[in-house]
């Protein structure tokens, strides 16, 4: 079946301007998670959803940052106000549920903030 | 809170070599603990799983084992192959981290050449 996969693949903004990313989980999983990707930082967990709410916003790294899931399903991830170091490879996995430890991650979305 | 350490790369072994990439992890309840894998060009993929302690974990030749005394999880291969390069992250996820939601917890990755 389908796996997780996110849009666009590649990104290029300017500082300063607001993006979006998407992600769409394999159907039927309840669970999904947000991570960034970087150099410096290694993998960073950002937002966990149980369905449509999210419980767990504790590794977002400023306000600039939100993220909303709806229908169970489809999640946007959104930045405004992109500074240069929110260039990252932005993650996204799913489980079936949170009990079940497996997540199945996407492919990435490589965000350049030049 | 929750941690894992795992040794700095780049590693570079020949063909049929043995492989140990050692990793330590540091959590406030009982984690589960994870090896991914990510190919050139690819995704994060899952290698092998322990759920608690003793547990081994193994697949595609590789296997692990859930050390609590030690607070270790090494991967190790004995014989490996070209098609095994790539960036191996040791990870937890820990109940008790951020509500309850199983999140993640990397090491740095470490990255793995098999030359010929």
């Amino acid at each position: 079946g389908a796996g997780v996969s996110q849009s666009p693949s590649n990104k290029v903004t300017e500082k300063g301007k607001d993006v979006e990313l998407r992600c769409d989980p394999i159907s039927g999983h309840t669970a999904l998670y947000w991570y960034r990707q970087s150099l410096g930082q290694g993998l960073e967990f950002l937002i966990y959803f149980q369905g449509n709410s999210a419980p767990d916003k504790s590794g977002l790294p400023s306000d600039r940052f939100s993220a909303e899931r709806t229908g169970g399903s489809v999640s946007t991830l959104t930045i405004q106000r992109t500074q240069q170091e929110d260039s990252a490879v932005y993650l996204c996995a799913s489980s079936f549920s949170i009990e079940l430890y497996e997540q199945f991650f996407g492919p990435g979305t490589r965000l350049t903030v030049l | 809170g929750n941690s894992v350490t795992q040794m700095e790369g780049p590693v570079t072994l020949s063909e049929e070599a043995f492989l140990t990439i050692n990793c330590t992890y540091t959590a406030t309840g009982y984690p589960s603990l994870f090896w991914y894998v990510q190919y050139p060009g690819e995704g994060l993929q899952l290698l092998l799983k322990a759920t608690k302690a003793d547990d081994k974990g193994s697949n595609k030749g590789f296997e692990a084992t859930y050390r609590k005394e030690t607070t270790s999880f090494h991967l190790e291969k004995g014989s490996v192959q070209v098609s095994d390069s790539a960036v191996y992250f040791c990870a937890l996820s820990d109940r008790h981290s951020g509500a309850g939601s199983y999140q993640l917890t990397f090491g740095k990755g470490t990255k793995l050449s098999v030359i010929p």
